[in-house]
């Protein structure tokens, strides 16, 4: 089946690392997202890795990628209270977006 | 450019009344997703559209249904409407053939039924 897990809360200071954590189900995904969702807005893609990738850095953001484990993360280095937002896991096993239910980050000064 | 644009922004509706949303896609792009965020909650695809058919669907009942004319746009039209079917409803286009397969959202329309 398809299902992806996020932890719901993430609470940082500014200029510190933030680390957001997702595991998924179906290993037929190609590609992996993160989304970020502020109040209010729809969702902007972040950045995206390829399956068969175990890392992918993009200026402030690193996706690491543990295919055996089904386990994603997304590392913001140096925090900035803009960062504050929803952020979204999801798997495309298809073309269809399977999204887990979203990390608040909250970045207090 | 303008990216995807959604309307109306907000909408109010009474239980068993039945609703349009309207989706104009990027410039270029020719494909368009449907997806229900309940608050607090991940989006959930509805279907998505391409070449003016429905190529997917997620788990929605018949209630549910869409349309994409020739320009690409495209409309949700939910009938019968539940007090479940409250959310925010995004829109999203994709360009042809591109690799990874990238979804643009609008804004969103907030459907409330009351």
């Amino acid at each position: 089946g398809e299902d992806v897990e996020q932890s719901l809360f993430l609470s940082v200071r500014e200029g510190d690392s933030s680390v957001i954590n997702c595991t998924y189900t179906d290993s037929s995904s190609t590609y992996l997202y993160w989304y970020k969702q502020e109040p209010g807005a729809g969702l902007q893609l972040l950045t995206y890795i390829f399956s068969n990738m175990d890392m992918k850095q993009d200026q402030r953001l690193t996706v690491l990628l543990n295919k055996k484990d089904k386990h994603l993360s997304l590392r913001i280095a140096d925090t900035q209270t803009g960062d504050s937002a929803i952020y979204f896991c999801a798997e495309s096993p298809r073309t269809a977006l399977i999204f887990g239910k979203g990390t608040t980050l909250s970045v207090s000064s | 450019d303008a990216g995807v644009t959604q309307s109306p922004t907000h909408l109010i509706k009474t239980r068993g009344q039945q609703v349009t949303l309207r989706c104009s896609p990027k410039s270029g792009h020719d494909t368009v997703s449907w997806y229900q965020q309940a608050l607090g909650q991940g989006p959930q695809f509805i279907f998505q559209y391409y070449e003016e058919e429905e190529r997917q669907r997620g788990n929605f009942p018949d209630r549910f249904s869409g349309h994409q004319f020739p320009n690409y746009s495209s409309e949700l039209n939910v009938n019968a409407l539940l007090l479940g079917d409250s959310a925010l409803y995004l829109c999203a286009s994709s360009p042809p053939g591109t690799d990874p397969y990238e979804q643009y959202f609008g804004p969103g329309t907030r459907l409330t039924v009351t």
